[in-house]
């Protein structure tokens, strides 16, 4: 069981629709991230949240926009995307935004953008 | 920005065999984690190295943290076929990091025939 859950596990969408990612972690972190996972490339940091502020944007466009309303709780808004954001969406959560701190990431929601 | 280079990029054995990967970076490190990944799931933590030198186990999982701090090894011993999986080594350099800004290797895919 995972202390991070990620809805829905799957999507596909079209370039002109508008959808969100959800996330929710139950263990207690003030911190959380979004990372995008395509086939064959690390896993890449999109943003990051402490405390409910934005503490990091890795130069992701402005179709991806994340909103974190409390430390429980991050989503990702979806529109006009590109075939190419097509990706394993990750969300993790850590006790804060520190260097050492241990991720611990959900399971992911599969985006496929037709 | 900083890269981690991981070998072998994918494996292949026989189950009961013991597999060793490694991690290697250009920047020092003072914190090496390694993932597991199973396919449809998101990383889950195995092993946090912290020290020069650390040699950690997990089960029949075994991390080293390099004496140089621009590398480390992960060990399996005696896999079985729930070992299959994308295994990622990953960490903060130790200059220029900020925040949270993990690096995360491309990964060892290893496929564990019985």
């Amino acid at each position: 069981e995972t202390g991070v859950t990620q809805t829905p596990r799957h999507l596909v969408m079209g370039m002109t629709n508008k959808k969100s990612l959800k996330c929710e972690q139950h263990l207690g972190h003030n911190a959380m991230y979004w990372y995008k996972q395509s086939a064959k490339k690390p896993l890449e940091l999109m943003f990051v949240y402490n405390f409910k502020e934005q503490t990091e944007n890795n130069s992701v466009p402005s179709r991806f926009s994340p909103e974190c309303p409390n430390s429980s709780h991050l989503f990702l808004h979806l529109h006009t995307l590109q075939p190419e954001d097509s990706a394993l969406y990750l969300c993790a959560s850590s006790q804060a935004a520190t260097v050492n701190e241990k991720l611990f990431f959900g399971s992911g929601t599969q985006l496929s953008v037709l | 920005g900083q890269q981690l280079n991981q070998s072998p990029q994918s494996m292949f054995i026989q189950e009961g065999e013991d597999v060793s990967m490694n991690c290697t970076s250009s920047s020092i490190f003072n914190t090496w984690l390694w993932y597991k990944q199973e396919p449809g799931e998101g990383p889950v933590l195995l092993i946090a190295l912290y020290k020069a030198g650390e040699l950690t186990s997990n089960g029949r999982l075994t991390a080293q943290f390099g004496i140089t701090r621009k590398d480390s090894f992960l060990n399996i011993s005696a896999s079985i076929p729930s070992d299959v999986g994308i295994y990622f080594c990953a960490g903060p350099p130790l200059r220029g990091a900020s925040g949270s800004r993990l690096t995360f290797g491309e990964g060892t895919q290893l496929t564990v025939n019985p």
